[in-house]
């Protein structure tokens, strides 16, 4: 069946350190995927996504590419900052047209000065 | 870009009592909105989906007369949560969907 696996947390790093969280998915279709940031206290708000295989999603200095033949989505970012300390959700629609996304655990980041 | 509300943002209430949570679309129209429950430290919960006009269509476990949704309008849909308890206590999310999913802010919801 469908399903989302992300890396386990809590990540902590360094400020200016590299980051990657992991994300892969199993889906017999050809699903859209997500990363969501929450920052403490708050909703969810969409980092960066892809649609279709090879596309990189890009914001903020993370990014993200679209990986059908390892069925990855792994989330990185070149050098972290304080303020990028939130929790991060790998998320994916299998069905492209139902608006409706399963999401990862979450993993939180928490970026020491 | 569009953005959904929630109201309140947090409440608390005494056990036994109902409360109410809205969710709006503020600047787009959507047929379908999705309410998800957060315990802390954990991913989000999927618990409706809620169609405008319809009936919403509950995940498994999800008491449906307990949680009582109503999506009255293409740009409001309300969760109730009915003879509230402690263990209900969580975040509540809403989002609204346009092709992707937009979220609100969240409501935290803390039953005494």
């Amino acid at each position: 069946g469908n399903s989302v696996t992300q890396m386990e947390g809590p990540v902590t790093l360094s400020e200016e350190a590299f980051l990657t969280i992991n994300c892969t998915y199993t889906a017999t279709g050809y699903p859209s995927l997500f990363w969501y940031v929450q920052y403490p206290g708050e909703g969810l708000q969409l980092l960066l996504k892809a649609t279709k295989a090879d596309d990189k999603g890009s914001n903020k200095g993370f990014e993200a590419t679209y990986r059908k033949e390892t069925t990855s989505f792994h989330l990185e970012k070149g050098s972290v900052q304080v303020s990028d300390s939130a929790v991060y959700f790998c998320a994916v629609d299998f069905n492209t047209n139902a608006g409706k996304s399963t999401f990862g655990d979450g993993t939180t980041l928490t970026v020491k000065p | 870009g569009a953005v959904v509300s929630q109201h309140p943002s947090w409440v608390i209430c005494k056990s036994g009592t109902s409360v109410k949570i809205e969710c709006r679309s503020l600047d787009f129209q959507a047929t379908t909105m999705f309410w998800y429950r957060q315990f802390p430290k954990q991913s989000l919960m999927l618990m409706a989906t809620s169609n405008e006009g319809s009936k919403a269509t509950y995940e498994q476990g999800v008491e449906k007369d307990k949680f009582l949704i109503n999506h009255a309008s293409l740009t409001l849909s309300t969760l109730t949560v009915t003879s509230a308890h402690p263990e209900d206590s969580s975040f509540y999310i809403c989002s609204a969907s346009i092709y992707e999913q937009y979220f609100g802010p969240g409501t935290r919801l803390t039953v005494t």
